[in-house]
């Protein structure tokens, strides 16, 4: 099992470009969740899933769309990449009543 | 609401010394208490948890005993070897929660 699995692992994009980070999961767990991390800033939640077709907003959400057609995906994209997002970003599942969150190794953006 | 506040880093130690890092929480309820570790270059990685006040938690020489009267998951270690240098975070889940609620994290480093 691969566990969870994120890529790009490194993506440089310029002001105002798109993109999807891909996180994919072979759990079979009905959560899953983004987060951004940033120095002195610790991870902070960015979305989140309880399962397929139903996605809320964490604590910084503004610039990113998610959505979840499977249980074994959720991608996260930036429609229009600002300098303020340039952060590693970690995908993480888990299942319904579990409290232990898997993550996956990371995505490293820089957005110049 | 709910939120982690653990000890600043960077933290640096010698081999074998003893080791501390503070976490202290707010949080209504009971929630769940967690404390993660990040290897240079890798995704987070559960050390260890507890789940109700009284309870220690231990993995790899490492422990943590979930306070309720001073609202505390102090991490320690009585002996730290280099291969334990990382940064460690402090985490919290309530019982309504889907995701964490992470302190901002304390670099360790070990020296020979």
């Amino acid at each position: 099992n691969a566990g969870v699995t994120q890529t790009p692992k490194f993506q440089v994009l310029k002001t105002g470009q798109s993109m999807t980070l891909q996180c994919a999961q072979d759990m079979n767990h009905e959560y899953m969740s983004w987060y951004r991390q940033d120095p002195g800033m610790g991870l902070r939640l960015i979305h989140y899933s309880v399962g397929a077709g139903i996605t809320d907003q964490g604590e910084v959400p503004n610039g990113y769309n998610v959505s979840r057609s499977t249980t074994e995906d959720f991608p996260l994209r930036l429609l229009s990449a600002a300098p303020s997002q340039t952060s590693v970003y970690f995908c993480a599942t888990h299942p319904p009543g579990g409290e232990t969150q898997y993550f996956g190794p990371g995505t490293r953006l820089l957005v110049l | 609401g709910d939120s982690v506040t653990q000890m600043e880093g960077p933290v640096t130690l010698s081999e074998e010394a003893f080791l501390t890092i503070n976490c202290t929480y707010t949080a209504t309820g009971y929630p769940s208490l967690f404390w993660y570790v990040q290897y240079p270059g890798e995704g987070l990685q559960l050390l260890l948890k507890a789940t109700k006040a009284d309870d220690k938690g231990s993995n790899k020489g490492f422990e943590a005993t979930y306070r309720k009267e001073t609202t505390s998951f102090h991490l320690e270690k009585g002996s730290v070897q280099v291969s334990d240098s990382a940064v460690y975070f402090c985490a919290l889940k309530g019982k309504s929660g889907y995701a964490l609620n992470f302190g901002k994290g304390t670099s360790l480093l070990v020296t020979p």
